[in-house]
């Protein structure tokens, strides 16, 4: 069973439009992640949350934004989509800072 | 700029011999380093990671040689199997300091002919 579930599991967007793609976690850990995949570029992070607090941002675009409703989620919003953003987003989780684990990922296809 | 660097970009290898894959990297603080395997379509695995007070982890038919001194790091992966064929992808943090973000090399492609 997959311990870190991340939905939907492909996702095509409309430029401008907004999607939230989502992510739970069943691994009890207090740590979650998202990173980004592309081809042109090498797995990349983007936010960091501990016990819900942000700890880390490295997104430069203020249009993502991670939410968080409770301990395992760590869902994430972006706004005024790009075809740049085409990407697959995972989410990651760990206990502390080591030993991170990834979701399957979503891929996403803006155009 | 790349703060991981891994080479060589795609690899092959005959089933039963050992796979050299290798990874440097530039800052100086990064003390904690693992190893992903990623399937297509899949999320990376976590195979094997070391710290940086170690030279050498052992896990299987998978080793981690590191060279503090060089900034250098390699995986080796012995006795490969067709089922080894991945991307493999080096990473650093500050793991030892709470770092919550790992840097990523821009993968090595592992193909094991049979």
């Amino acid at each position: 069973d997959p311990k870190i579930i991340q939905k939907p599991k492909y996702l095509v967007a409309v430029t401008g439009s907004e999607k939230i793609l989502i992510c739970e976690q069943y691994l009890g850990h207090n740590a979650m992640y998202w990173y980004r995949q592309s081809a042109k570029k090498p797995l990349e992070f983007m936010f960091s949350y501990s016990y819900q607090k942000l700890m880390d941002n490295q997104t430069a675009s203020s249009r993502f934004q991670p939410q968080s409703s409770k301990k395992n989620h760590l869902d994430l919003q972006i706004t005024a989509l790009k075809p740049d953003d085409s990407a697959t987003y995972f989410c990651a989780s760990s206990q502390d800072a080591t030993e991170v684990f990834f979701g399957k990922g979503t891929r996403l296809t803006v155009v | 700029q790349q703060q991981v660097r891994q080479s060589p970009q795609s690899l092959t290898v005959w089933e039963g011999e050992t796979a050299i894959l290798n990874c440097s990297y530039e800052n100086s603080a990064f003390d904690y380093f693992p190893w992903y395997q990623q399937f297509p379509g899949e999320g990376p695995a976590l195979l094997i990671s070391i710290l940086s007070v170690s030279d050498k982890k052992e896990d299987g038919r998978f080793t981690i040689f590191f060279n503090k001194r060089e900034k250098k790091l390699s995986l080796h992966i012995a006795d490969s199997q067709p089922g080894d064929s991945a991307t493999y992808f080096c990473a650093a943090s500050w793991g030892s300091s709470g770092s919550w973000q790992l840097i990523f090399g821009s993968g090595t492609q592992l193909t094991v002919m049979p």
